[in-house]
C-alpha cells in the first residue's frame, strides 16, 4: 500500500534555531515528491517539488532534498512567520496526477 | 487570477440534510481533484477530473457522496444525506497536465450536527 508518513508531528523551536522535518514514503512508482505549506484556515501552498534521488531545491530559509526512500526539509535559522504546517505528498502511477499527503508536521517557532 | 475559489466557506448542516460545496478552479488548468482533511485521517483524495471528466473516484467513501464538473470552470461535491463524520473541511484544488503544483482553495468547513 502507498504511504507517506511524516515526523515529528509537533516541532517547536526557537528563533534562529535550525532542524529538519522528515517525510519517508513507500509507492509502487514515484512520480514526484512535493512539500506544501499550511496556515491555519488555508489551503496547502505549494513550496517544492522534487523528481530524482540527490535533488535539492531551496527557497529562503527552507531546503528540500530527497533520496530514493525519504526527504528532507531544512529549516535554517527559522522566524516566527515560518510557523505552518509542513506537508509532504507524493505523486503515484495508479492514479496518474493525484497525490498522497502525509498527515504534516506543525512547525511553532517562538521569539 | 482569483485562485482556486469555493464556496461556502462554512457549512453547518443537520444530519440527513443534503450539502452541496462548489469550486471554480483556475482558468486554464485541466486537472480538478476534491480532498477532505481531517484531525485523523490528514489529506484524503475523494476523486478527481481531467478535462470535466471523472478520472478516479476510488476514495469517495460512499454512495452518498458524489461529484460533477458540468464544465471547465465549476465543479460540485454533494453529500446527501449528510452524517456527523461527514464534518471535514473539504478542499477544490488545480492543476495543469504534467505539474503537481496543485493550487488549491481556501476549503470549505463542513459541520454535521
Amino acid at each position: 500500500e502507498d504511504q507517506v508518513t511524516q515526523s515529528p508531528e509537533a516541532l517547536r523551536l526557537q528563533e534562529g534555531e535550525s532542524s529538519s522535518l522528515n517525510c519517508s514514503y513507500t509507492v509502487s512508482g514515484l512520480r514526484g515528491l512535493f512539500w506544501y505549506r499550511q496556515d491555519p484556515g488555508k489551503g496547502p501552498e505549494f513550496l517544492f517539488t522534487l523528481y530524482s534521488a540527490g535533488e535539492e531545491k531551496e527557497k529562503e530559509r527552507l531546503k528540500a532534498t530527497l533520496t530514493k526512500k525519504e526527504s528532507f526539509l531544512h529549516i535554517t535559522a527559522p522566524k516566527p512567520e515560518d510557523s505552518a504546517t509542513y506537508l509532504c505528498a507524493v505523486g503515484y502511477n495508479q492514479a496518474g496526477t493525484a497525490l498522497i499527503f502525509g498527515k504534516g508536521t506543525t512547525l511553532s517557532v517562538s521569539s | 487570477d482569483a485562485g482556486v475559489i469555493q464556496s461556502p466557506r462554512h457549512e453547518v448542516t443537520e444530519m440527513g440534510q443534503e450539502v452541496t460545496l462548489r469550486c471554480k478552479p483556475i482558468s486554464g488548468h485541466d486537472y480538478l481533484f476534491w480532498y477532505r482533511q481531517t484531525m485523523m485521517r490528514g489529506l484524503e483524495l475523494l476523486i478527481y477530473f481531467n478535462n470535466n471528466v471523472p478520472i478516479d473516484d476510488s476514495g469517495m467513501p460512499e454512495d452518498r457522496f458524489s461529484a460533477k464538473m458540468p464544465n471547465a470552470s465549476f465543479s460540485t461535491l454533494k453529500i446527501q444525506p449528510s452524517e456527523p463524520r461527514d464534518s471535514a473541511v473539504y478542499f477544490c484544488a488545480s492543476s495543469l497536465l504534467g505539474n503537481y503544483g496543485y493550487t488549491f482553495g481556501s476549503g470549505t468547513r463542513l459541520t454535521v450536527v
